[in-house]
Formats: C-alpha cells, sequence, structure tokens
C-alpha cells in the first residue's frame, strides 16, 4: 500500500531564510509525486511534480523539490522564503490507480 | 478557463439532518474526485468518477454518503443522516484523464460543520 509522510506539521521560517518541508513516501511500484499548496480559503494547487526523468524538479513560485528513490524522499525546498509563502503543503504519491495519497500536511509560518 | 466550484462554501447542520454539497469540474474533465479533509488529518479519497460512472467509491465511509454525477457534468455528494464525525473540509477535484501523471484541480471546498 502507498503512504505519504510528511515530517512536521508545522514549520515556522523567517523572512529571508531557507524552506525545507519534509516528504518520505512509500509505494511498491515507482511513484508520481506531488506538492500541492493550500492557501487560505482556496483550493489545492500543484506546485510541481514528479513523473520520470530528473530528479531535481522546478515548480511555480521559486520552490524545487528532489527525488531521491534510495531514502524514498521528496522534500520541498526554497532558498528564500517570502511572507506570502505561508501556507499549507501537501505531499501526494499516485502510483496509478485513480487515487492520490495524500500526506497530513504541513503548515508553513513566515516570520518578518 | 474557469475552475472547478464548489457548493456551498461552508454548511452547518444538525445531527440527524441531510446536506447535499455540489460540484462543477472544469469543462471538458471526464474524471472526477471527491476528497474529504478531517480535522488536521490527511486528505482522504472518498470516490471517483469518470463521466457518469463510478469508477471507485472505496473511500465512502458508509451508506450514509451517496454520490451522483447525472450527465456527467456536475455532481452532487449527499450526506444523510449526517454524524458528528462527518464533520471536515470536502474537496473536489477533476483531471482531464486519470493517468497516474495527470495532476488533480480542486475546488475550494465546502467546510461541512455538523453540531
Amino acid at each position: 500500500a502507498q503512504s505519504v509522510t510528511q515530517l512536521g506539521s508545522h514549520v515556522s521560517v523567517s523572512e529571508g531564510a531557507l524552506v525545507l518541508l519534509r516528504c518520505n513516501y512509500s509505494s511498491s511500484v515507482p511513484p508520481y509525486l506531488f506538492w500541492y499548496v493550500q492557501y487560505p480559503n482556496q483550493g489545492l494547487q500543484l506546485l510541481l511534480k514528479y513523473t520520470t526523468g530528473a530528479t531535481l524538479v522546478k515548480g511555480i513560485n521559486g520552490f524545487e523539490a528532489e527525488f531521491k528513490k534510495s531514502e524514498t524522499s521528496f522534500h520541498l525546498t526554497k532558498p528564500s522564503a517570502h511572507m506570502s509563502d505561508a501556507a499549507e503543503y501537501f505531499c501526494a504519491v499516485h502510483t496509478g490507480g485513480f487515487k492520490t495519497i495524500f500526506g497530513a500536511g504541513t503548515r508553513l509560518f513566515v516570520k518578518a | 478557463e474557469a475552475g472547478v466550484t464548489q457548493f456551498p462554501s461552508h454548511s452547518v447542520i444538525e445531527k440527524g439532518q441531510t446536506v447535499t454539497l455540489r460540484c462543477d469540474p472544469i469543462s471538458g474533465h471526464d474524471n472526477l474526485y471527491w476528497y474529504r479533509r478531517v480535522m488536521g488529518k490527511e486528505i482522504k479519497f472518498l470516490l471517483h468518477f469518470v463521466k457518469e460512472s463510478k469508477q471507485d467509491e472505496s473511500g465512502m465511509p458508509n451508506n450514509r454518503f451517496l454520490a451522483e454525477r447525472t450527465g456527467g457534468t456536475y455532481s452532487t455528494l449527499k450526506v444523510q443522516p449526517a454524524e458528528l464525525e462527518d464533520s471536515g473540509v470536502y474537496f473536489c477535484a477533476s483531471s482531464q484523464d486519470a493517468r497516474a501523471n495527470s495532476p488533480l484541480h480542486f475546488g475550494n471546498g465546502t467546510r461541512l460543520t455538523v453540531t
């Protein structure tokens, strides 16, 4: 069975600091991996996705994530946090079939 | 293009009452999904439509939940009778196809509170 674990339900960083949101997955087959972001009172939006090919994936708003098969990880990073990055972030895995499996989410706080 | 729209955005009902949630997917998207998030936990799959047919409803909690997608356009999710544990945010999503690398397009969700 597939599963997704996001380490840390809350992460707080200072504006301009590195953002690192951790995601580990469990899958018996090569996964497709996604990061979604949810801003207050909005639906989830796709930040980036890994399907095949290059393991370092760049997304919107300066975010990127690296697929590491040996570590079963897909951590999300951004070199310099901005106040507008404050939101909840969800890691998700899709391994075929019709279900996308989500992690519990990490809420990012950005301090001025 | 118009995004996925959900109605209502909020609903507060008493235990035992009935509530119907509606989702209008992006035009042309044959695949429609319902998900639910209960109190800060993970977003859980409820069911998947391909056009008007239920492809997978393995995530539906029990027979108090009924989803329909008449004509393969909008979908409704009815909870009857509602229980306290049904409270949460119900998300609808659509995609053009169901391939594993196709991202989901989400609506803003319906926050359901059962008192």
